[in-house]
């Protein structure tokens, strides 16, 4: 079964960029669509984007200007960059199996956007 | 965008006894693409149901859904201490949303 662990800085500067990786074990990057999510403290979840390693991608509509994801499949990892941080983006960040069926999920990773 | 609202906001109740959560979508939802989730503090969500009424694997058959085009129920029969949490319905029609939750209190 797919095991997800999200990598990258706790702590970005306000106006930076957020950089993100999901490294993927026990499950072939190259099968399945990929997701990244977001929780802002004491709040629900938003989804940011899903991606295939052919290409395809699908972005919130909200943060589509903003976002820019990759995946690498000789690494079995994909990744989320987020530009012009602000503190509003400060969430734990999730990467997660799937596209809408999300079955497997990483442990998250606390953002915190601040100077 | 197809906005989820869920209610209660919080639902308190005894081991025992039975929980119904309610996910209602402002336009009608493919019954192939509505989720829900559990969340318990500090941990990711975890998948229940897919697909309105379908099983993740290992999940506990006293977890059920029911549903279609806009209204949509979450039942739990028989509370257990260890259902309390957090519980996320998802659609997905394009975009990926979710409902603002339902927090479940164990009595």
């Amino acid at each position: 079964q797919a095991q997800l662990q999200e990598s990258g800085p706790g702590l970005v500067k306000p106006s930076e960029t957020l950089s993100l990786t999901c490294t993927v074990s026990g499950d072939s990057i190259t099968d399945h669509y990929w997701s990244w999510f977001r929780q802002p403290p004491g709040r629900g979840l938003e989804w940011i984007a899903f991606m295939y390693y052919s290409g395809t991608t699908n972005y919130n509509p909200s943060l589509r200007s903003r976002v820019t994801t990759s995946i690498d499949t000789s690494k079995s990892q994909f990744s989320l960059k987020l530009s012009s941080a602000t503190a509003a983006d400060t969430a734990v960040y999730y990467c997660a199996k799937g596209s809408w069926k999300l079955d497997y999920w990483g442990q998250g990773i606390l953002v915190t956007v601040s100077s | 965008e197809i906005v989820l609202t869920q209610s209660p906001g919080t639902l308190s109740l005894s081991p025992g006894e039975r929980a119904t959560l309610s996910c209602r979508a402002s336009q009608s939802v493919s019954n192939t693409y509505l989720a829900w989730y559990q969340q318990k503090p500090a941990q990711a969500p975890r998948l229940l149901i897919y697909g309105v009424s379908n099983r993740a694997p290992g999940i506990p058959d006293r977890f059920s859904g029911s549903g279609s085009g806009t209204d949509f129920t979450l039942s739990i029969s028989r509370l257990e201490p260890e259902d309390f949490g957090v519980y996320y319905c998802q659609q997905y029609a394009g975009s990926v949303t979710f409902g603002p939750g339902t927090k479940v209190d164990i009595k």
